[in-house]
């Protein structure tokens, strides 16, 4: 199975500022990976596909980037409504699998 | 607009079985394949299987193998999860989720979510 190592497990931040979270797969993925944000009690929501394509409807201030093992998701200009916790997912191989997830937090 | 809506989950014991389901509105079911993914609550996402379109094919996560089979009724948009010999580490939100059409591991979007509880 392809491992997802995705970093930080967690981090505190404010509203304003940027912040950039990791996924690095254990072998190549290409850019079949893509980013979700989960919110207490509530389903999964995909934000970025096939590595930097943003989903519909998602704000321009999440973009996503990187080919093969290293990957980035970056949230500009944090909002209220951003603190969450977010998951990598790659979808290259069967079984897909997801990072461990990164719980972003209101400093 | 696109629905998933599970239900089917609830406690069961040690042992038993659970059969999950998924209904789907706003898209052609027939023309997708779909995925199911659980989460114990407060860890992270786990995919369990996936159906091809019309439920030819599948595929299970190797910790459900033999226990769990997924299956799929085109007529009535509907998704299921037949999870038998169930134990207490298969406790989680089952999520049903879509996937493409002509790529299988496509996931978006999710269902709300059934709780299964596998406890004594």
């Amino acid at each position: 199975d392809i491992q997802m190592t995705q970093s930080p497990s967690s981090l505190s931040a404010s509203v304003g500022d940027r912040v950039t979270i990791s996924c690095r797969a254990s072998q190549s993925i290409s850019i079949h990976l893509s980013w979700y944000q989960q919110k207490p009690g509530k389903a999964p929501k995909r934000l970025i596909y096939s590595a930097s394509s943003l989903q519909s409807g998602v704000p321009s201030r999440f973009s996503g980037s990187g080919s093969a093992t290293d990957f980035t998701l970056t949230i500009s200009n944090l909002q209220p409504e951003d603190f969450a916790t977010y998951y990598c997912l790659q979808s290259f191989d069967t079984p897909p699998t997801f990072g461990q997830g990164t719980k972003v937090e209101i400093e | 607009e696109v629905q998933l809506v599970e239900s089917g989950g609830g406690l069961v014991q040690p042992g038993g079985s659970l059969r999950l389901s998924c209904a789907a509105s706003g898209f052609t079911f027939s023309s997708y394949w779909m995925h199911w993914v659980r989460q114990v609550p407060g860890k992270g996402l786990v995919w369990v299987s996936v159906s091809n379109s019309d439920g030819s094919t599948s595929s299970y996560a190797d910790s459900v193998k033999g226990r769990f089979t997924v299956s799929r009724d085109n007529a009535r948009n509907t998704l299921y999860l037949q999870m038998n010999s169930l134990r207490g580490d298969d406790t989680a939100v089952y999520y049903c989720v879509r996937g493409g059409v002509s790529r299988p591991n496509w996931f978006d979007p999710w269902g709300q979510g059934t709780l299964v509880t596998v406890s004594s």
